[in-house]
């Protein structure tokens, strides 16, 4: 069955640092999502891409978050100077469709992402 | 105002009982999926059934059921025969189908303590 994969499962960088996390998404899915869980809360979403563009945003993700699919198969977010408050659970997911019918939206194995 | 609300921090259930987790929604998008995920203490997300704004059915998968009244905006599941292994957090979740980034939108979550 196909899943989304995601590298590293656990980074652990110093405050200021830059860290890029890897998602491949499942191979014919066309819409890609990154999510953020921090401990005990509840899942936030950060950005929607589609079509090598942004559809979507949260007020989460500020000017020190991007994304890019800098090939066919891989999702990436960079985080440029990480803070403290960035520690957290980050969820890759992808979907094929525009439309919610029937077709979840498939997450991957989560990275956790711990900022010292 | 909260689009995804999930009454119960936590629940206990006994072994083989079923079990009933609250949610209510709040859209203005007649177009409308709604989701329910399981989440292990090892932290994947993992998708439980879907139900989609339109569909005149409730949903079922196995064990689990969703209880859909559309007028009142609730998506309720039910696990029914519980086990141990349905100890977890459980996170409703609605995908508008009207917004452009297709984006899902989680509850705080419930956890749920299966008890032998």
């Amino acid at each position: 069955e196909p899943e989304v994969t995601q590298t590293p499962s656990h980074q652990v960088t110093q405050m200021g640092q830059e860290v890029i996390l890897r998602c491949v998404p499942i191979s014919n899915h066309l819409y890609f999502y990154w999510y953020r869980q921090i401990l005990g809360q509840k899942v936030e979403f950060l950005v929607s891409f589609y079509n090598n563009e942004i559809s979507e945003k949260s007020e989460i993700f500020d000017d020190q978050f991007s994304v890019e699919r800098p090939d066919g198969s891989n999702f990436t977010l960079k985080i440029r100077s990480t803070k403290l408050e960035d520690s957290a659970m980050y969820f890759c997911a992808s979907t094929n469709t525009r439309s919610s019918g029937g077709n979840e939206q498939f997450f991957g194995p989560g990275t956790r992402l711990t900022v010292l | 105002a909260q689009k995804i609300t999930q009454t119960q921090p936590g629940m206990f259930v006994q072994e083989k009982e079923a079990v009933t987790l609250d949610c209510t929604y709040d859209t203005s998008d007649p177009s409308y999926g709604l989701f329910w995920y399981k989440q292990p203490s090892s932290g994947e997300m993992i998708f439980l059934i879907y139900q989609g704004s339109y569909d005149q059915q409730n949903a079922t998968e196995g064990r689990y059921s969703l209880n859909f009244q559309k007028a009142r905006k609730s998506a309720n599941l039910v696990i029914s025969a519980s086990q141990l292994g349905d100890s977890a957090m459980y996170f409703c979740a609605m995908r508008e189908d009207g917004t452009g980034g297709f984006k899902t939108i989680f509850g705080a979550g419930t956890r749920l303590f299966v008890k032998a």
